[in-house]
This record gives C-alpha cells, sequence and structure tokens, in this order.
C-alpha cells in the first residue's frame, strides 16, 4: 500500500514569511510528485509538479525533491494571506501497476497571519 | 465551456435511496477519477477509468458502482446510500498515462445521507 505522509498541522506563518511544508512517501519507485492547494469548500487545484530531483522554482513556489530521502518539499516565500489553505501532496507512478494514478496525503493546513 | 463539470453541487437523499452523481469533462481526457474526501482521510480513490468501457477499483469502492460509455462522461451510482457515504465527492481527469501530469479536478458533490 502506497503511502504519502504529511503533517496535518495547523501550521501558522506571520506576512512574508517563508512558509515550509513537507511530505515523505513510501513506495521508492514512485516518479513524480505533486503539490495542490485546496481552499475551503473548494476543489483541489494543482500548483506545482515535480519529478526530477533538486528543486523547481516557479514565481514565489520552490518545490524541492530528494528521492534518495523519499521527501517532498513546498516552499511558499513572501507568504500572503491568501496562502493559506491546506496543502495536498500526491505521488505518481511506482510500483503496482496502474501509474497513472495519484496517491494523496491528508494535507497541511496553512494559515498566514496578517 | 471546456472543463470538467459535476453535477448536482449538493444532495441530500435517504439511507437506501439510490444516488448518482454526474462528471462531465470537455477535453477528451483518456483518464477519470472518483474521489471521495472525508476529515481525517484526506481523498481516497473509489474508482477510475482508462478509456470508455474500461474502469477499475479504487481504495474504497464498496457500495459504488460506475459507468463509461462515453469518453467524457463518468457517472458514480451508489446504488443504496448509506450514512458512512456522506461526503464530499470529486471527479478529476487526466490527459495522458505519462506519470509527468497531475490532475484537473472538478468542483466536486457535496452528498448528505441522512
Amino acid at each position: 500500500q502506497k503511502e504519502v505522509e504529511q503533517n496535518s498541522g495547523p501550521l501558522s506563518v506571520p506576512e512574508g514569511a517563508i512558509a515550509s511544508l513537507n511530505c515523505t512517501y513510501s513506495d521508492r519507485v514512485s516518479q513524480s510528485f505533486f503539490w495542490y492547494r485546496q481552499y475551503s469548500g473548494k476543489s483541489p487545484e494543482l500548483i506545482m509538479s515535480i519529478y526530477s530531483n533538486g528543486d523547481k522554482e516557479d514565481g514565489r513556489f520552490t518545490a524541492q525533491l530528494n528521492k534518495a530521502s523519499q521527501y517532498v518539499s513546498l516552499l511558499i516565500r513572501d507568504s500572503q494571506p491568501s496562502d493559506s489553505a491546506t496543502y495536498l501532496c500526491a505521488s505518481r507512478g511506482g510500483s503496482g501497476g496502474s501509474n497513472y494514478k495519484l496517491t494523496f496525503g491528508k494535507g497541511t493546513l496553512l494559515t498566514v497571519n496578517p | 465551456d471546456a472543463g470538467i463539470t459535476q453535477s448536482p453541487r449538493y444532495k441530500i437523499t435517504e439511507t437506501g435511496r439510490q444516488v448518482t452523481l454526474m462528471c462531465h469533462q470537455t477535453w477528451s481526457h483518456s483518464y477519470m477519477f472518483w474521489y471521495r474526501q472525508d476529515l481525517g482521510h484526506g481523498l481516497r480513490l473509489i474508482y477510475y477509468s482508462a478509456a470508455a468501457d474500461i474502469t477499475d477499483k479504487g481504495e474504497v469502492p464498496d457500495g459504488y458502482v460506475v459507468s463509461r460509455s462515453k469518453t467524457e462522461n463518468f457517472p458514480l451510482t451508489l446504488e443504496s446510500a448509506t450514512r458512512s457515504q456522506t461526503s464530499v465527492y470529486f471527479c478529476a481527469s487526466s490527459e495522458r498515462r505519462e506519470s509527468i501530469y497531475g490532475y484537473t479536478f472538478g468542483s466536486g458533490t457535496r452528498l448528505t445521507v441522512v
């Protein structure tokens, strides 16, 4: 059974700070990883994807992947109150066939305080 | 408009009733998925489909039935609703089999079984 683990939070940061969200996964052969943002009462929205070791930057967001440690993170620089949401980590691909299925963590609630 | 739409947005039904949740996408994506989201459990995969007439069970399929006679539609039926099926249901689609692609989610259906 593939698992994706996240700290449920809540993670609280002041406006302008860096928010760091972390995720670990159990299936060593998982191939790609995704961060979704979900506002309360809304559907998940894809914000970042990463499939190679290292960092990937997109605006204020940086995704980091370390396959040796089976660890994925999302950094949000200059956090804004509008970033307050639940962040879902997901993995895709790997063992067990059907490599187009996503396995989700339970999410981390981020609160950015003005 | 192009996209993925779910209906209804909200549904209240009685225990034992059959209810069908609809999902329609206009992108001609091959892959479609049904998830339920519950507090403390995160997103759990109910059923998925790789193409018309090809469906398979996910993590929590009991009590649900799906069909996919056309690429664009993927309805989810609760054959005899139970209170434990009270949840938010999300449909999602994906363009490609390759693992670097994430999903796009519909806006969800909030189902209450009384």
